[in-house]
């Protein structure tokens, strides 16, 4: 199915330990976007991309890094996980949230990452 | 500083009734709006959405409502099933920004 893949879907990590969670797209969307979701707090954007070779910070970027070599792929990496880090990862994708009748992000469905 | 709020965690309503789901912002250059509802182990999916030119968007049972002087959004959602219960999230973005903040969500339990 067409779509936002991501994988893994769950792992866990030990504190300093690094990683990369890998968000795909078959949609030729020029944007992506990698979001976090913590209890009580939302959905909050943590790095996104307006297209290939490019990366921007998002509201909560500390810790994190992310490339965007191929206009499918938007990679996010934690170099030293924390404890703090522990949350649910969701990508995103879109051609603009401003185009015609609009449905806005096209989202995968999350990698639960635990660190302890 | 939280832009977009949606003050109410939980919500239970019961099958056949409107279930209302209310959001509040702060920023007004906020210009377009959308609501997502998300199932367990899902991403969200998009629902509805509306421009700040208008104050009403229909589609089917759901209806957002915008307020712009109140700076208030709320989903309407008539006759509620139980296949609506899940976390519904409203979101905004500003002219020219592809990027869209969240609220907190909402979880919408539907009563048989």
């Amino acid at each position: 199915n067409a779509g936002v893949t991501q994988t893994p879907k769950f792992r866990v990590l030990k504190t300093g330990q690094s990683m990369t969670l890998l968000c795909a797209q078959d949609m030729n969307h020029e944007y992506m976007y990698w979001y976090r979701q913590d209890p009580g707090m939302g959905l909050r954007l943590i790095h996104y991309s307006v297209g290939e070779g490019t990366t921007a910070k998002g509201e909560v970027p500390d810790g994190y890094n992310v490339s965007r070599l191929k206009k499918q792929n938007f990679l996010l990496g934690l170099e030293s996980a924390a404890p703090s880090q522990t949350s649910v990862y969701f990508c995103a994708s879109s051609y603009s949230v401003w185009t015609g009748s609009n449905y806005g992000y096209t989202f995968g469905s999350g990698t639960r990452l635990t660190v302890v | 500083d939280q832009q977009v709020k949606q003050n109410s965690p939980s919500l239970s309503v019961q099958e056949g009734r409107i279930s209302i789901l209310n959001c509040d912002y702060t920023n007004s250059m906020f210009d377009y709006f959308l609501w997502y509802k998300k199932y367990p182990a899902e991403g969200p999916t998009f629902l509805i959405s509306i421009s700040s030119i208008k104050d009403k968007n229909e589609d089917g049972r759901f209806t957002v409502f915008l307020n712009k002087s109140a700076k208030h959004l709320s989903l309407h959602i008539v006759p509620s099933q139980p296949g609506d219960s899940a976390v519904y999230f409203c979101a905004a973005s500003e002219i020219g920004n592809e990027k869209l903040t969240f609220g907190t969500g909402t979880r919408l339990t539907i009563i048989p």
